[in-house]
């Protein structure tokens, strides 16, 4: 089946420490992005990437990195920089374009204890 | 003011009642997005359009824009529609990304 997977859907970590969440695609989609989520707040955009080995900015990409190696995969990386990391966090994933529909992944629910 | 205002923020509705959920968007835009969020968190796509109306079994969603203007529409709700709905634009600028409105809480009480 074609879709959008997140590894893990709970994630738990201490304050301090790195953490990496997966995104993997198999829709052979060149566009990838991913999303932040609060309570009573739309969804904001964290960072971007359009094409393999390049990504861009979005919102609020202060605290987070990411890499795009390769076209399925779109990880993200919250570091300890992040003042507030206790989200939600989609993946999503389109074709490059002004008719590219995002499609999402299940999300991740970060917890920083 | 956010660049996309949805209202209302929350709505209750009884089983079988016709529902409207508001979209107005201050950017020019090529396409406007409606979503579905259940409360395990996932996102599904309900419709993307850029003129008129698209219809999708009980789901009805129409876009104006002169007015700058969208509706979701519900027929005939049920308990399986509460579900938090987003509007979210295509910029004409923008490239491939969405501008996000609040969302809205729907719930259908059987």
């Amino acid at each position: 089946d074609g879709g959008i997977t997140q590894s893990p859907k709970y994630l738990f970590r201490k304050e301090g420490q790195n953490v990496t969440l997966s995104c993997e695609q198999n829709l052979n989609h060149d566009a990838m992005y991913w999303y932040r989520q609060d309570p009573g707040q739309g969804l904001r955009l964290i960072y971007y990437s359009q094409i393999v080995n390049d990504f861009q900015k979005g919102d609020i990409a202060e605290g987070y990195s990411v890499s795009r190696e390769k076209k399925e995969s779109f990880p993200l990386t919250v570091t300890s920089a992040q003042k507030n990391p206790t989200a939600f966090y989609l993946c999503a994933s389109s074709m490059v374009g002004l008719w590219g529909e995002q499609f999402f992944g299940p999300g991740t629910r970060l917890t920083v204890l | 003011k956010n660049e996309v205002e949805q209202s209302p923020q929350n709505l209750t509705a009884q089983e079988g009642e016709f529902i409207t959920i508001n979209c107005s968007y201050s950017v020019g835009i090529s396409a406007l997005h409606w979503l579905q969020q259940h409360p395990g968190g996932g996102i599904v796509s309900l419709f993307m359009l850029s003129s008129g109306k698209k219809k999708h079994g009980r789901l009805i969603a129409t876009i104006n824009i002169q007015e700058k203007h969208s509706s979701l529409h519900i027929t005939a709700s049920h308990p399986r529609d509460s579900a938090v709905y987003i509007c979210a634009a295509l910029g004409e600028t923008s490239g491939s990304r969405l501008t996000f409105g609040e969302g809205t809480q729907l719930t259908v009480n059987p």
